[in-house]
């Protein structure tokens, strides 16, 4: 499975933009890249997906890189309810199925 | 709420027991998934079904089996259990095979 490579903790300001990094250089031409994220206590949450180009929805927005070899999840105006452990995961179609596999993700602390 | 319900939220049970997992997905999806998370290995993903049939397969043990009933809900059976099995398991659901998926708010089995 291609893999990715996150850092392992971040901090942000409330209100401040939050950039995740990621890196993914053997992601084969038809990974979709996900985020997905852990709120403590909770099941993970889905964030937003894609393939090639930049995407926008109510709870963030994802840069991809033109030779897609790495991507940022980009939080607009952190909240304390932002905390919690995001995952970039490169989703696995082989067989027909849908593998996510989860990596350690990196911790984003908010503060006041 | 993410609308997959998993019950029991908590399980506590001997070595070499068997349990059983239920999980209900949401309205109108059709593929259901199984994750494990433990302290040391993280979120691993054990199997996906859809419609009834398997799609997906990760690294479940022998011992554990599951499956989709004709009405979606889906069943993750852990037998002869092991103090390494206590986990939170994580069940999720989507829409269709390759759509994102919504996870419950898992079942914290502990193994004692």
């Amino acid at each position: 499975d291609a893999k990715t490579t996150q850092p392992n903790s971040m901090e942000s300001n409330e209100e401040e933009p939050v950039h995740l990094p990621c890196n993914h250089s053997t992601i084969s031409g038809t990974d979709y890249i996900h985020w997905y994220r852990q709120l403590p206590s909770q099941g993970p949450e889905y964030v937003i997906h894609g393939l090639t180009s930049n995407v926008n929805n109510r709870m963030a927005s994802l840069a991809i890189a033109e030779d897609r070899k790495s991507s940022t999840l980009i939080l607009h105006r952190a909240t304390l309810r932002d905390a919690a452990v995001y995952y970039c995961i490169l989703r696995d179609m082989r067989g027909g199925g849908n593998k996510l596999t989860f990596g350690t993700g990196t911790q984003l602390k908010v503060e006041l | 709420d993410s609308g997959v319900t998993q019950t029991p939220k908590h399980l506590i049970t001997a070595t070499g027991q068997r349990v059983t997992l239920r999980c209900s997905p949401r309205s109108g999806d059709l593929s259901v998934y199984w994750y494990q998370q433990s302290l040391d290995q993280g979120l691993q993903f054990l199997i996906q079904y859809y419609n009834g049939e398997e799609r997906a397969k990760g690294n479940i043990l022998e011992r554990f089996s599951a499956q989709q009933f004709p009405d979606l809900h889906s069943e993750l059976n852990l037998s002869s259990l092991e103090l390494g099995d206590s986990a939170l398991y994580f069940c999720a659901s989507s829409v269709l095979v390759d759509t994102e998926a919504f996870f419950g708010q898992g079942t914290r089995l502990t193994v004692v």
